[in-house]
């Protein structure tokens, strides 16, 4: 695609329930990231995912928190038993990552998650 | 392991002055170093980036940064602001070296623009 979607846009759970975030990167980029962006925060890195290595999972909060990419392209976030406290913009990008290459993340436009 | 230290978490210009945002990082190699700008309910941007060459780069809305190897700097300017520039600005830090090219972010600077 033309650039990075995430979907929903918006999402309202309530407390202890579980959701999934959805990441499509840009078409042939191999690196993928999800960060959250608390309102009013910084960028809080969650987990990197590079070609078929292991991924860097060392931004998750806790281990309600998993991630997963599937054939090297789409990205899923899972929270499972949401807590008030995750409520938060959710970010995804990608980047194209070889030696000399370009390697500047392009962003989603987020998702914006409300636990009630 | 690397990191970005950004220390003006707000900063508040006259439109029409001139601007400055720092940014400090930690690498083991050359970095590959940039600046995002997050304006008010949208994604961030890429302003500029240094990858080689010409520690002087140049990028969009008329901002440019200065790489210092020796400050371990990349701090971003902007000879006069505008109105539009209010928004959160994000410098970051990645390459090859050790870090698998994951970008490390800093926290941010929220730029005010008064009239």
């Amino acid at each position: 695609g033309a650039g990075v979607s995430q979907s929903p846009s918006n999402k309202v759970t309530e407390k202890g329930k579980d959701v999934e975030l959805r990441c499509d990167p840009i078409s042939g980029h191999t690196a993928l990231y999800w960060y959250r962006q608390s309102l009013g925060q910084g960028l809080e890195f969650l987990i990197y995912f590079q070609g078929n290595s292991a991924p860097d999972k060392s931004g998750l909060p806790s281990d309600r928190f998993s991630a997963e990419r599937t054939g090297g392209s789409v990205s899923t976030l899972t929270i499972q038993r949401t807590q008030q406290e995750d409520s938060a913009v959710y970010l995804c990008a990608s980047s194209l990552v070889h030696p000399g290459a370009n390697t500047e993340a392009f962003f989603g436009q987020g998702t914006r998650l409300t636990v009630v | 392991a690397q990191s970005v230290t950004q220390p003006d978490i707000h900063i508040t210009v006259s439109e029409g002055a001139s601007l400055e945002l720092r940014c400090n990082y930690s690498y083991g190699a050359t970095p590959y170093l940039f600046w995002y700008v997050q304006s008010p309910g949208q994604g961030l941007q890429l302003l500029l980036k240094y990858f080689s060459g010409d520690t002087l780069v140049q990028g969009i809305k008329g901002f440019e940064a200065e790489f210092k190897r020796s400050q371990s700097s990349f701090n971003l300017r902007k000879p006069s602001v505008h109105w539009s520039d209010a928004a959160e600005y994000f410098c970051a830090v990645g390459g090859e070296a050790g870090g698998g090219n994951k970008l490390t972010f800093g926290t941010g600077t929220q730029l005010k623009v008064e009239l």
